[in-house]
């Protein structure tokens, strides 16, 4: 079935590093991807999103590629900050969906990233 | 309201107990969700609603019911809470069938079942 792997964290990076946090996923079809930004004791705000192959989502300083070739959409951020520190969750619409529904997204397991000053 | 509300923010519960979290979107979205977040295990759906009137199971439904009386609410209940319930509940809507729009999250439901 569909499913979305991201790296483990917890991840530590001192401000103004260069991030990378990887995501694939496994999915029949098209999906649309997505990262979403969780901050401590809040719930999932979009960050950014990408619909179809090559396409390029970008926000607040945060992009990531669509790449079907490597069913991949890593998140990259040039110089991260300590406001940056937060779960990331990377996602899929799940185009078979669950009993007939489309639309439901599948998330990874979320990354923890930890920016100090 | 702006957005998706729920409540309540917290609660502890014991074990047996019947217990319903209130969701409720301002956004006129058509699709709505229920998922219960677990350290280690990300977010898991529950149960979904594609239009009011409408609904489905998800990936972890068993113990949980849900309602969608009208376009705004999406109430979930548990009928007999159970320990392995505790969990953090986020609700969730999107105005996309093919899930190209993304989706809007309320600020979760913190649940303790003792």
């Amino acid at each position: 079935g569909n499913s979305v792997t991201q790296m483990e964290g917890p991840v530590t990076l001192s401000e103004e590093a260069f991030l990378t946090i990887n995501c694939t996923y496994t999915a029949t079809g098209y999906p649309s991807l997505f990262w979403y930004v969780q901050y401590p004791g809040e719930g999932l705000q979009l960050l950014l999103k990408a619909t179809k192959a090559d396409d390029k989502g970008s926000n607040k300083g945060f992009e990531a590629t669509y790449r079907k070739e490597t069913t991949s959409f890593h998140l990259e951020k040039g110089s991260v900050q300590v406001s940056d520190s937060a779960v990331y969750f990377c996602a899929l619409s799940d185009l078979t969906g669950y009993g007939g529904s489309q639309g439901n997204l599948i998330f990874g397991k979320g990354t923890k990233l930890s920016v100090k000053p | 309201i702006a957005g998706i509300t729920q409540a309540p923010t917290s609660q502890i519960l014991a074990a047996g107990r019947r217990m319903t979290l209130r969701c409720t979107q301002d956004m006129r979205h058509n699709a709505m969700y229920w998922y219960r977040q677990d350290l280690g295990l990300g977010l898991r759906l529950i149960h979904y609603s594609n239009t009011a009137g409408t609904t489905g199971k998800g990936e972890v439904p068993d113990g949980y019911s849900v309602s969608r009386a009208n376009t705004d609410d999406f109430p979930l209940t548990l009928a007999s809470a159970v320990p392995s319930q505790t969990s953090v509940y986020f609700c969730a809507s999107s105005d996309s069938k093919t899930g190209s729009g993304g989706y809007t999250f309320g600020s979760g439901t913190r649940l303790t079942v003792v």
